[in-house]
Formats: structure tokens, sequence, C-alpha cells
């Protein structure tokens, strides 16, 4: 069954240093997102994007992220200047399409992100 | 260091028996609805969704039903395993341009052999 991938499974960072979490999304789909967890809380969106673009973002996503497709398959999120408050579990997910919009939303098994 | 969390409700059953977790939402505007199961140290695993225009839908051992007047969605697993053991959350989809879900606080299920 295919299954959305992400790489690496634990990142450790000093803080104000950038950080690339990577993921692969099902082969098939055409949207892709992320959400964030910080330890014992709600799952939270960050981003969706979509025909290569950002279909909506939440307040969390500020200017320090960015999201990217830089080929095929990939989908990364990028931190610029990591602070201690980013240390969260990092979750993306994709989704094919259903009536026009994104249909059942697939999670991938996350990137623990640790900011010292 | 570690951030104080929610405290989650926990449903604690005997295995065999059959469990119901409850999810209010909070959007009228919401037309699709998604149930999430998580272990520990892993991503949200798909489980079963509604769209709005249904008020039950059953899968395997599961069943989902969703009373839009109350804003009210519960997750039934009939005959619960110990393999049933995790968080569950509910999501909703508010039918906005990025399909972003809005997930609930979560219910710890514990299912006692």
């Amino acid at each position: 069954e295919p299954e959305v991938t992400q790489t690496p499974s634990h990142q450790v960072t000093q803080m104000g240093q950038e950080v690339i979490l990577r993921c692969v999304p099902i082969s098939n789909h055409l949207y892709f997102y992320w959400y964030r967890q910080i330890l014992g809380q709600k799952v939270e969106f960050l981003v969706s994007f979509y025909n290569n673009e950002i279909s909506e973002k939440s307040e969390i996503f500020d200017d320090q992220f960015s999201v990217e497709r830089p080929d095929g398959s990939n989908f990364t999120l990028k931190i610029r200047s990591t602070k201690l408050e980013d240390s969260a579990m990092y979750f993306c997910a994709s989704s094919d399409l259903y009536g026009g919009r994104g249909d059942t939303q697939y999670f991938g098994p996350g990137t623990r992100l640790t900011v010292l | 260091g570690e951030s104080v969390g929610l405290h989650l409700p926990t449903l604690s059953v005997q295995e065999g028996d059959n469990s119901i977790i409850n999810c209010a939402y909070s959007n009228s505007a919401s037309d699709y609805f998604i149930w999430y199961k998580q272990e520990s140290g892993k991503g949200p695993q798909f489980i079963i969704d509604i769209r709005s225009n249904m008020d039950k839908r059953q899968g395997q051992r599961v069943t989902v039903l969703l009373n839009k007047t109350v804003k009210h969605l519960s997750l039934q697993i009939a005959a619960t395993q110990p393999g049933d053991s995790a968080v569950y959350f509910c999501a909703e989809n508010s039918n906005n341009a990025g399909n972003m879900l809005t997930f609930g606080g979560g219910t710890r299920l514990m299912v006692k052999p």
C-alpha cells in the first residue's frame, strides 16, 4: 500500500540554524500539506500546497517557513532560523482530488525536530 | 524543556467490548470529517471519514455517526482489541480552499485484556 515517507525521523539542531524536513508524498496525489504537533498537544495545520503554489497557510507559517517541491517526488519544509518553540513533530500529508478539492489526507510518520 | 500538554480524556474498556469516542466540532460550514488514530511516536492514521450529506458510515469494525444539528461526531469501535489502544482524533475540513484540517483535542483509548 502506498504511503507518505519522511526523512529524517529525528533532527536535532541549534537555535538559529536552518533545517529542511523532507517528505515523499503518495505518488499520484496532487495536494501536499505540513502539520506540526507540539508534545502532548493537538495536531496543527501549517500549510497546504497545490499546483506548485501555497493554497493556504496558518498564522504559525510565518516568514521563517517555506515549502518547495523541488522535483516530481519530494516536498520540503524549510525553517530558516529555528527557535526553541519550533521543537515539535512535523507531519507531512498528501491527498488526491475529490470534486475539485483535496480528498482524504494521508499522513507520514513524522520528523521529530528538537531545537537546543 | 517539555511543554505542558493537553489533558487527554481517557476511555478505558475491556477487550471485546464496544467503544464510543465522541467529538464536538466547531465550524458549521465544515462538510467533511475524518477520524484518525495515533499510536505513540507515529503519524495520524486514517480510520474512516464521512461527508456532511450523510449521517452514518460503516467500515470494518468501525462506524462514524454525524449529527450536524448539534455539531457532534462519534466513532464506534466494535469488539475492541488491544491493538486499538491509541489516541483518537477527529478532524474537520471547513470547505476552505486549502483543505486545512482542524483537529480536535483527542481521546486516549485504553483496552484492558
